[in-house]
């Protein structure tokens, strides 16, 4: 079976831009996560989605940052008003749930100009 | 808090060679624990898990023990190989039953040399 998913793979963008970021999850699985990725750093959670309804937002930065996932598979990443700081890799995870394992997908290089 | 803190790299080994990554966290509550393993040129898998004390998770050859007295959750290979060479990053749950998010450490690179 295919695993997780994230389309683009790369995005470049100027400031001040709107970037929507795609992520296909595992079928069946009823779990979805967001993280951001810096250079040389570790993966920092955004948000997580248990099927249609956001389980935890405490990790994104600002209301520049929202997510959707309207029919509990696919999700996407919003980001208003694009700025530098925002540039890294964008991951995204699914699992079953329940603590279960999550399993990642290749991730969208996002670079803001 | 629910931090982690892993020892930093690069870590820079020949093939054969004994392996520690040191990996500790904050004791706030009874997290669930990973490694996680990045290939060059591909997504975070997961190397292996642990999700209460004494717990011992492995795979492939690599192998960690979740230490509760010593917060502590160090990533092992005897003899490491060549196809080793990655970045291996330490992560845990914020609490045993909490919120599903995971912590991460900021990752220690391994080369390992023929």
């Amino acid at each position: 079976g295919a695993g997780v998913s994230q389309t683009p793979s790369n995005k470049v963008t100027e400031k001040g831009k709107y970037v929507e970021l795609r992520c296909d999850p595992i079928s069946g699985h009823t779990a979805l996560y967001w993280y951001r990725q810096s250079l040389g750093q570790g993966p920092e959670f955004l948000i997580y989605f248990q099927g249609t309804g956001a389980a935890d937002d405490s990790g994104l930065p600002n209301d520049r940052f929202f997510a959707v996932r309207p029919e509990g598979s696919v999700s996407t990443l919003k980001i208003q008003r694009t700025e530098r700081g925002d540039s890294a890799v964008y991951l995204c995870a699914s699992s079953s749930g329940g603590g279960e394992t999550q399993y990642f997908g290749p991730g969208t290089r996002l670079l803001v100009l | 808090g629910n931090s982690v803190t892993q020892m930093e790299g690069p870590v820079t080994l020949s093939e054969e060679a004994f392996l520690t990554i040191n990996c500790t966290y904050t004791a706030t509550g009874y997290p669930s624990l990973f490694w996680y393993v990045q290939y060059p040129g591909e997504g975070l898998q997961l190397l292996l898990k642990a999700t209460k004390a004494d717990d011992k998770g492995s795979n492939k050859g690599f192998e960690a023990t979740y230490r509760k007295e010593t917060t502590s959750f160090h990533l092992e290979k005897g003899s490491v190989q060549v196809s080793d060479s990655a970045v291996y990053f330490c992560a845990r749950t914020p609490t045993q039953g909490g919120s599903e998010k995971l912590v991460f450490g900021k990752g220690t690179k391994l080369t390992v040399n023929p």
